[in-house]
């Protein structure tokens, strides 16, 4: 596509249920990102993957939190069990590669955890 | 570990007048910079970016900055405030990932409001 797009836009669970949140990146970009934005504070960096391979996830928070891109192409970040802490703007990134660092964002997905 | 400081969270200007918007880096390396602008409903857009070439770096929208190694800043200036500058600004430092991917540690961001 011609941007980076994420669904569902908005999304409200109640705690302790399971929520996907899905990607589809730019057509042909290398480099997947996954970033978390709480109200009032800037993006920090959750995950991300080279191709299919999820080269770094040092930024999730804990064990409920996970990643895919088993095509190398779209990706789904995954929170099992949520809590009210983990309501904020989760947001998806995709870049060529190999680069100076600019990464093209979605327009994310707001998840609010009754 | 890279950081950014953005000084204010908020900042007013007038319609015409002139856009500062600071931020300062923490770097042990030479370091990428980037600005980005978040309208509301909206995803990030790229202002504009430093990567180690011309320090004064003009991007999008009349929108400049100026990579200031001495003084560990790149703030971002515009000569002439419109009313659709009004939204969110982030300023980023990069640092590179296993495998080569570039992660952006972002600053908390500053919010122009423009006032007629």
């Amino acid at each position: 596509g011609a941007g980076v797009s994420q669904s569902p836009r908005y999304k409200v669970t109640k705690r302790g249920q399971d929520v996907a949140l899905r990607c589809d990146p730019i057509s042909g970009h290398v480099s997947l990102y996954w970033y978390r934005q709480a109200l009032g504070q800037g993006p920090e960096f959750l995950t991300y993957f080279n191709y299919e391979a999820q080269q770094d996830k040092s930024g999730l928070p804990n064990d409920r939190f996970s990643a895919e891109r088993p095509e190398g192409s779209i990706s789904t970040l995954t929170i099992q069990r949520t809590e009210q802490r983990d309501s904020a703007m989760y947001r998806c990134a995709s870049s060529p590669g190999r680069g100076t660092g600019e990464l093209f964002f979605g327009e994310g997905s707001r998840l609010t955890v009754l | 570990a890279q950081s950014v400081t953005q000084l204010g969270s908020h900042v007013s200007v007038s319609e015409g007048a002139l856009v500062l918007l600071r931020c300062n880096y923490s770097s042990s390396v030479p370091p990428y910079l980037f600005w980005y602008v978040q309208y509301p409903n909206q995803g990030l857009q790229l202002l504009l970016k430093y990567t180690s070439a011309a320090t004064l770096v003009k991007g999008i929208n009349g929108f400049e900055a100026e990579f200031k190694k001495s003084e560990t800043s790149f703030h971002l200036t515009k000569p002439s405030a419109h009313m659709s500058d009004a939204a969110e600004y982030f300023c980023a430092v990069s640092d590179r990932l296993p495998g080569g991917g570039n992660k952006l540690t972002f600053g908390t961001g500053t919010q122009l409001k423009v006032e007629l």
